[in-house]
């Protein structure tokens, strides 16, 4: 119940073309669903966040959907550009007194140009 | 306004020796948690800090441990290190307590012989 599903594993895109990472989770208590990006070497770097009483988030070419009644939440990435190739984390945290953090497995984003 | 700083960033020990890593948060944000990020297990959560006291402790041995200091500044300490050790350790820091934006640092990357 503490998990966080991400798929895919990695992901090839074209320079232009719309980039989509899903994650699932099940736990009903998670109440804040950031996503990170990842370039190596480096650590994760905050993209964009959301909360289940909203359904979408954009922010620049970054959105965020969420669906609450699935338990799932999804990034895309328009405009995909070559410097967006890195590895993206979905990650989830409880309501509380708290900044835990579940991450999912990572998605390995490659665009192509 | 600097970011979350993690010392040393590279570290070679041995099996059997003891490891202190530490973090300085962003300026301001008082709550400091740890990850450990491997190939294998993803990132995984070590333990949470807030105004000097243990929040919250992921599902790590007791080798593992650190503390908060009264500017926020934060140290882990592994004893008995293990192959397994091996990994990159990363700091996040955040204002509150509560689910909200963390941003995490570059991580220090151990490697255990």
């Amino acid at each position: 119940q503490q998990q966080v599903k991400q798929s895919p594993q990695s992901l090839i895109v074209q320079k232009g073309g719309i980039s989509i990472i899903n994650c699932a989770y099940e736990n009903t208590a998670f109440d804040y669903f950031p996503w990170y990006q990842q370039f190596p070497g480096k650590g994760p770097a905050l993209l964009i966040a959301i909360r289940p009483d909203v359904s979408e988030k954009k922010e620049g070419r970054f959105t965020i959907s969420f669906n609450k009644s699935a338990k799932q939440f999804s990034l895309h990435i328009m405009d995909s550009q070559p410097g967006d190739s890195a590895t993206y984390f979905c990650a989830a945290s409880k309501d509380g007194a708290t900044n835990k953090l579940i991450f999912g497995t990572g998605t390995l984003l490659a665009v192509q140009p | 306004k600097a970011g979350v700083t993690q010392t040393p960033r590279y570290l070679i020990k041995t099996r059997g020796q003891q490891v202190t890593l530490s973090c300085s948060p962003i300026s301001g944000h008082r709550s400091v948690s740890w990850y450990q990020q491997t190939p294998g297990q993803g990132l995984q959560f070590l333990f949470e800090y807030f105004s000097e006291t243990q929040r919250n402790k992921g599902n790590f041995p007791g080798r593992f441990s650190g503390r908060q200091f009264s500017n926020s500044r934060s140290e882990m300490n592994v004893s008995t290190l293990e192959l397994g050790d091996s990994a990159l350790y990363l700091c996040a820091s955040s204002r509150r307590l509560s689910p909200n934006e963390q941003f995490f640092g570059p991580g220090t990357r151990l490697t255990v012989l």
